[in-house]
């Protein structure tokens, strides 16, 4: 079974800080790959960073980076220089070899504070 | 950008009644879901649906059905609406291989009075 933990239900960073958001995960899949995704309060799901389980290298989009821990079995994510507009709801995700489907954690609620 | 539409964005409907949600991608994926979300709450997978006359049933269970007669079209009908229906449904689509994202759309704000 596929699992996705979250256990930050809200956090809060000062402007210009880096926060760091938990994810680790579940899985008896050889192959899997690791998805973060920021909801707005406008509802719609956003793309961030995504890792393969089989990258040897952390994931890095721009202001983001994910701290990907195998043996651990996490997928943190990092926000650097955090901004007013990256309040919001942030989803760790995983889609193993087995099915098809996205597993999604609980979200972190994430507010920065100018 | 994702070319992923929902419509409608909100909706306030009877209870009683028949409503269709429109999902529609117009980027060829086989791939498309639908989720089923409460505010601030997880999302649930309510239907998938692997290509053209695919269609499965999600981990949640759900009054809802869904059809898919075209690649770019993945509807969800509830027969009669009910308040327990009300919520927030997103529909996403994603290639058929590879460990690619999932492309989400704005979502349908659904309230059943």
């Amino acid at each position: 079974a596929q699992k996705i933990t979250q256990t930050q239900p809200g956090m809060f960073v000062q402007e210009k800080e880096a926060v760091t958001l938990d994810c680790t995960y579940d899985t008896s899949d050889p192959s899997y790959g690791l998805f973060w995704y920021k909801q707005p309060s406008s509802g719609e799901m956003i793309f961030l960073i995504y890792q393969g389980s089989y990258d040897q290298q952390n994931a890095t989009e721009g202001r983001y980076s994910l701290n990907f821990q195998k043996a651990r079995k996490s997928a943190n994510l990092v926000i650097s220089a955090s901004q007013l507009g990256d309040s919001a709801m942030y989803f760790c995700a995983m889609r193993g070899d087995t099915g098809n489907q996205f597993y999604f954690g609980t979200g972190t609620s994430l507010t920065v504070i100018p | 950008e994702a070319d992923i539409y929902q419509t409608p964005r909100y909706l306030v409907i009877g209870t009683g009644k028949k409503i269709t949600l429109e999902c529609s991608q117009t980027m060829g994926h086989d791939k498309m879901y639908w989720y089923q979300q409460d505010p601030g709450m997880e999302l649930h997978l309510i239907h998938y649906s692997y290509g053209v006359n695919s269609t499965e049933k999600g981990d949640l269970s759900s009054e809802s059905t869904v059809s898919r007669i075209r690649t770019e079209h993945f509807p969800l009908t509830l027969e009669s609406a009910r308040p327990s229906h009300t919520s927030q449904y997103l529909c996403a689509s994603r290639e058929m291989r590879g460990n690619t994202e999932a492309f989400f759309g704005q979502g349908t704000r659904l309230t059943v009075v």
